[in-house]
């Protein structure tokens, strides 16, 4: 079945640093996104993608719907504490799924103030 | 809108007893999933709905597990007997899927179930 890999698992930075992640699949997808959760939440969505090469910001995050199809990325620029939480990219094919997301593992972020 | 609203938030219950975990979707929305989430297997889809029909149950664990959608404003999730190893926190989503596309999933808060 589809898997997507996500990376990194965990990340510990510095208040006012940049963070960088990134998902990879074995098959392609039509729609990819990226989520946060926040503890004791459930995930949210940050930023939805609808076509391969799309770069989309919603304030300090910026992601990238990869060209191949099969990947995309999600940077935070600036961190603040308020960033920590739990990071997944999803996407979606296309087909009958009915909207059906296939989930990364997660990123887990810390921020140190 | 409330967004999607699942009841109750934590549930401590018993091993053996019957567990039922409820959950109203956004308005509109025609795709439904529920999802268990653990340190060790992250987020695991169970089953998903389209216009109130089971499409894929194919997650469920066990056949102690069984889920309704008996109309598009209310879905439930029901675990019976529940076991220790249920303990985990299950997540309803609803999403819209229209003309081939999804539009991403809106998670609800959750239900923290422990089984002792």
């Amino acid at each position: 079945g589809q898997q997507l890999n996500q990376s990194p698992q965990s990340m510990f930075i510095q208040e006012g640093e940049d963070v960088s992640m990134n998902c990879t699949s074995s098959s392609i997808f039509n729609t990819w996104l990226w989520y946060k959760q926040d503890p004791g939440e459930g995930p949210v969505l940050l930023i939805a993608l609808y076509k391969a090469g799309e770069l989309t910001s919603n304030g300090r995050l910026t992601a990238q719907f990869g060209i191949t199809r099969k990947d995309s990325f999600l940077n935070i620029s600036a961190s603040i504490p308020s960033d920590v939480g739990i990071y997944f990219c999803a996407g979606q094919s296309g087909g009958t799924s009915y909207g059906k997301l296939t989930f990364g593992q997660g990123t887990i972020l810390t921020v140190h103030p | 809108d409330a967004g999607v609203i699942q009841s109750p938030r934590h549930e401590v219950t018993e091993m053996g007893q019957e567990v039922t975990l409820r959950c109203k979707p956004i308005s509109g929305h025609n795709s439904l999933f529920w999802y268990r989430q653990t340190m060790m297997r992250g987020l695991e889809l169970l089953i998903y709905f389209n216009n109130n029909v089971p499409i894929d149950d194919s997650g469920m664990p066990e056949d102690r597990f069984s889920a309704k959608m008996p109309n598009a404003s209310f879905s439930t999730l029901k675990i019976q007997p529940s076991e220790p190893r249920d303990s985990a926190v299950y997540f309803c989503a609803s999403s819209l899927y229209r003309s081939g596309r999804g539009y991403g999933y809106t998670f609800g808060s959750g239900t923290r179930l422990t089984v002792v």
